[in-house]
């Protein structure tokens, strides 16, 4: 079972670029999310979905944008870097937010911006 | 202030101690708790779930105390494999999953 599958697992941007990190899972989860992890700082929710074609803002969402076109996929798009988004990125999944349903995270995708 | 707050530590607790963790939230309408572990570089993975009733998991006591809000997490005899960090996790009603920061433990040998 491949879980939640999350690419790259390591990037490097200059400040002002674009890119898309990318979470996948196959356990057919309505439930997503992405994460950033600093130091000291704990896990901070950047955006999450309950389902296809609904997403929802987290604690920090500024600087980032999502989609949720399938249950499958849910990219994480920074539209313009900056170094403040340096940080660890995970992405995860559950049956439901709400309940008892636990979340499957991805391995993480460190992302350094100069 | 943060909606979950943990003591960050470290603790440092020699092998075969007991050690206890709290954990406070401040959204009375959260619905659904969770201790988490995640090991250095690594992705925060389930240790358990926390209920009303407490619940146990081996050498794992989990506590809820709705009223005050405050959740706990006891390990005993304690295992140099437990060292990690442990994070509080809370479900809302808007389906926010809310971590907190995290307490570092060390076991010492």
């Amino acid at each position: 079972n491949a879980g939640v599958t999350q690419t790259p697992k390591f990037q490097v941007l200059k400040t002002g670029q674009s890119m898309t990190l990318q979470c996948a899972q196959d356990m057919n989860h309505e439930y997503m999310s992405w994460y950033r992890q600093d130091p000291g700082m704990g896990l901070r929710l950047i955006h999450y979905s309950v389902g296809a074609g609904i997403t929802d803002q987290g604690e920090v969402p500024n600087g980032y944008n999502v989609s949720r076109s399938t249950t499958e996929d849910f990219p994480l798009r920074l539209l313009s870097a900056a170094p403040s988004q340096t940080s660890v990125y995970f992405c995860a999944s559950s049956y439901a937010g709400s309940g008892n349903s636990p979340l499957h995270f991805g391995n993480g995708t460190r992302l350094t911006v100069t | 202030r943060k909606e979950v707050e943990q003591d960050p530590g470290p603790f440092n607790v020699p092998e075969g101690a007991t050690v206890a963790f709290n954990c406070t939230y401040s959204n009375s309408a959260s619905q659904s708790f969770f201790w988490y572990r995640q090991d250095c570089r690594k992705e925060p993975k389930l240790l358990m779930s926390v209920y009303s009733s407490g619940n146990e998991d081996g050498r794992f006591t989990a506590q809820l105390n709705r009223a005050s809000q405050y959740i706990s997490l006891l390990i005993r005899d304690s295992k140099l494999s437990d060292s990690a960090t442990y994070l509080c996790v809370v479900t809302n009603r808007d389906d926010k999953i809310i971590f907190g920061k995290g307490t570092r433990l060390h076991i010492l040998p």
